[in-house]
């Protein structure tokens, strides 16, 4: 089955750049989308098909998706953005999500 | 606007089955596809599967084949979800959430539900 890895942590000074990674076989070749978690809430949709952010969305995210290796961009973090964020993908029918990364804003 | 407003909270004991529901409303039910996803405590998003409220097909996770059941009441724009011979390992808040297609993303999520399985 097709497997997605993200790091468990990425840390960011407020205010800067994080970037948080998804890794998969030939992932370009995939639609990859992202959810932002935050504590006791349900996750929400931040990009979608790669690069495309839904309304309401800050254009602080962005994402990008090449080779083996998918990214989601936050500039200018804020402490607001300190959550969980998971990749998607579908593969075989099914869907398939990445284990996660908990976003820290210093 | 677009809601899914999903059950209360269950605590079943091992080997019983829960079933769970998630009411769509604010667009036309049967042109979104369901999905139930699930997160059991401390952990990431599972995939249950899915179903399309148009004409009640299902897709399972392998993992739930054979004891989960995904069914629709498209006079209450409800879905529900059905699993059986529940285990301790099945406790996780179930998420209720909407695709356009049914190779998707998922654009709007349930509040979700707290099923524990405990003796």
């Amino acid at each position: 089955s097709y497997e997605l890895t993200q790091p468990l942590s990425v840390s960011v000074a407020l205010g800067q750049t994080a970037r948080m990674t998804c890794g998969g076989n030939n992932i370009e070749r995939k639609n990859v989308h992202w959810y932002q978690q935050r504590p006791g809430q349900a996750p929400v949709l931040v990009i979608y098909r790669d690069t495309n952010r839904p309304s309401g969305i800050p254009e602080r995210f962005s994402g990008s998706n090449s080779g083996n290796t998918a990214t989601l961009t936050i500039s200018r973090a804020q402490a607001g953005d300190e959550a969980d964020y998971y990749c998607q993908v579908w593969d075989s029918s099914a869907v398939v999500f990445g284990g996660g990364t908990k976003l820290t804003v210093l | 606007q677009v809601h899914l407003l999903q059950s209360g909270a269950e605590v079943k004991k091992p080997g019983a089955s829960v079933k769970v529901s998630c009411k769509a409303s604010g667009y036309t039910f049967t042109t979104y596809y369901i999905h139930w996803v699930r997160q059991a405590p401390g952990q990431g998003l599972e995939w249950v599967g899915v179903i399309n409220p148009s004409d009640g097909t299902t897709d399972y996770a392998q993992k739930f084949q054979g004891r989960v059941t995904m069914t629709r009441d498209t006079s209450t724009s409800t879905v529900y979800t059905d699993l059986s011979s529940l285990r301790s390992e099945d406790t996780a808040v179930y998420y209720c959430g909407r695709s356009a297609g049914a190779y998707s993303y998922l654009d709007y999520w349930g509040q979700g539900t707290l099923v524990t399985v405990s003796s």
